[in-house]
């Protein structure tokens, strides 16, 4: 069956602009997870949702990042006036049933490049 | 906060060789998942251990869970080119709800 996906696979974007990442989690999976991935490192956790009500935003590192999941399904990951600190993957995951202490699916990652 | 460090960094290995990585996080775990990342790919759950001193066997992995639930690893028997990648553990808190990711080991296999 089809896994997570995410889009765009690769972003190019000059410092200053808006970019919006989309997750499309495994259809019926509740929990749905934001993180970003520097090279050689694992991820680190950004925010997560259960359904459509998001849950925990303390890993956001500002208020330039802001994510919604509006109705419990796909999800969007948007960074405002990208800065180059921003380059990363972004990788999204999603899980069955809400709890935390489930296996996550995780998706191919959106690799943002900020020149 | 709480932390996860894992170690080694990298090890490469000779085919047919043992390889063990071991995970210590700062603070008592409730529970500790095992990801793989395949050279380009996205992490893959192994396993997820929730007991103090829980051991579960995968064929040629192992994984073991520390009877204070702050530490684990993860042993693979006679190494074969297939477990090329990184191993990444990821804990839960006690009280917490999101999953910290250590930072990972990457495996490497000569044939």
């Amino acid at each position: 069956g089809a896994g997570v996906s995410q889009s765009p696979r690769y972003k190019v974007t000059k410092r200053g602009q808006d970019v919006a990442l989309r997750c499309d989690p495994i259809s019926g999976h509740v929990s749905l997870y934001w993180y970003r991935q520097a090279l050689g490192q694992g991820p680190e956790f950004l925010t997560y949702f259960n359904y459509e009500a998001q849950q925990d935003k303390s890993g956001l590192p500002n208020d330039r990042f802001s994510a919604e999941r509006p109705e419990g399904s796909i999800s969007t990951l948007t960074i405002q006036r990208t800065e180059q600190r921003d380059s990363a993957m972004y990788r999204c995951a999603s899980s069955l049933v809400p709890l935390v202490r489930n296996e996550q699916f995780f998706g191919p990652g959106t690799r943002l490049t900020v020149l | 906060g709480q932390q996860v460090m894992q170690i080694p960094q990298y090890q490469h290995v000779q085919e047919g060789e043992d390889f063990t990585t071991y995970c210590n996080s700062s603070t008592t775990l409730s529970n500790i998942q095992w990801y793989k990342q395949r050279p380009g790919g996205h992490p893959v759950f192994l396993i997820q251990l929730v007991k103090s001193g829980e051991v579960k066997k995968q064929k040629r992995l192992t994984f073991q869970f520390g009877e204070a639930k702050k530490n684990s690893s993860l042993h693979i028997t006679a190494t074969q080119t297939t477990d090329v990648g990184t191993y990444f553990c990821a804990g839960l808190g006690e009280y917490g709800n999101k999953l910290v990711f250590g930072a990972g080991t990457i495996l490497r296999v000569k044939s």
